[in-house]
């Protein structure tokens, strides 16, 4: 069965810490996405990667491919940033297929 | 450029009945997918259209329907509504197989 883990599934931090949430899947993918989601509902889409890393602004997401395991990291943590974040995959090789998701991780950033 | 739309925000139907959702996708985006969010499992994949043409389906019952048209606009169709389709749903839109990039959504209530 095509799964995806994350974990862990809700952390608190103090503002300005590093956060690290992982994500590990179960075969292989064409794509990974890590999204957002603000109470309300809206999701933003943060990072789409195959590969390697990316980096925006505060957030870093990796990728192991042959680990089947993705982090995404935030620097300098802000309340701002309090959110679920959720990992997303394309398990076909043509990345047609619809996304599966994670369950999220509901992150809390304390002033 | 505007961003993917949807409406309405909120609806509240009985059950039985049938619901007919939009999704205006961003200009040049082709494809559109959609999902459907419950507190129970999570972010689902629906279907996935792509140039009027249905490429992906998930596993949901045959009362979810959909269709795109020419202009890219899409819309889902849930027949004889039962109280646990009651869901946020959630359209995306990309160019291809690339980031997507999502409305915000749909508020589904059924009674």
């Amino acid at each position: 069965k095509n799964e995806v883990e994350q974990s862990p599934q809700n952390l608190t931090a103090q503002e300005g810490e590093f956060i690290t949430i992982n994500c590990s899947y179960s075969v292989g993918i064409s794509a990974l996405h890590w999204l957002q989601q603000h109470p309300g509902g809206g999701i933003v889409s943060l990072f789409m990667l195959s590969s390697g890393k990316k980096k925006h602004g505060r957030l870093i997401a990796t990728i192991n491919i042959q680990e089947k395991h993705s982090s995404l990291h935030i620097t300098a943590s802000h309340p701002r940033d309090s959110a679920v974040y959720i990992c997303a995959v394309n398990f076909s090789g043509g990345g047609a297929d619809g996304l599966t998701f994670g369950k999220g991780t509901h992150l809390i950033i304390q002033p | 450029k505007a961003g993917v739309t949807q409406t309405p925000r909120y609806l509240i139907k009985t059950r039985g009945q049938q619901v007919t959702l939009s999704c205006s996708p961003i200009s040049g985006h082709r494809s559109v997918s959609w999902y459907q969010q419950t507190p129970g499992q999570g972010l689902q994949f629906l279907f996935e259209y792509f140039s009027e043409t249905q490429r992906n389906k998930g596993n949901f019952p045959g009362r979810f329907s959909g269709r795109q048209f020419s202009n890219s606009r899409s819309e889902m169709n849930v027949s004889t509504l039962e109280l646990g389709d009651s869901a946020l749903y959630l359209c995306a839109s990309s160019i291809q197989y690339n980031e997507q990039f999502f409305g915000p959504g749909t508020r589904l209530t059924v009674l």
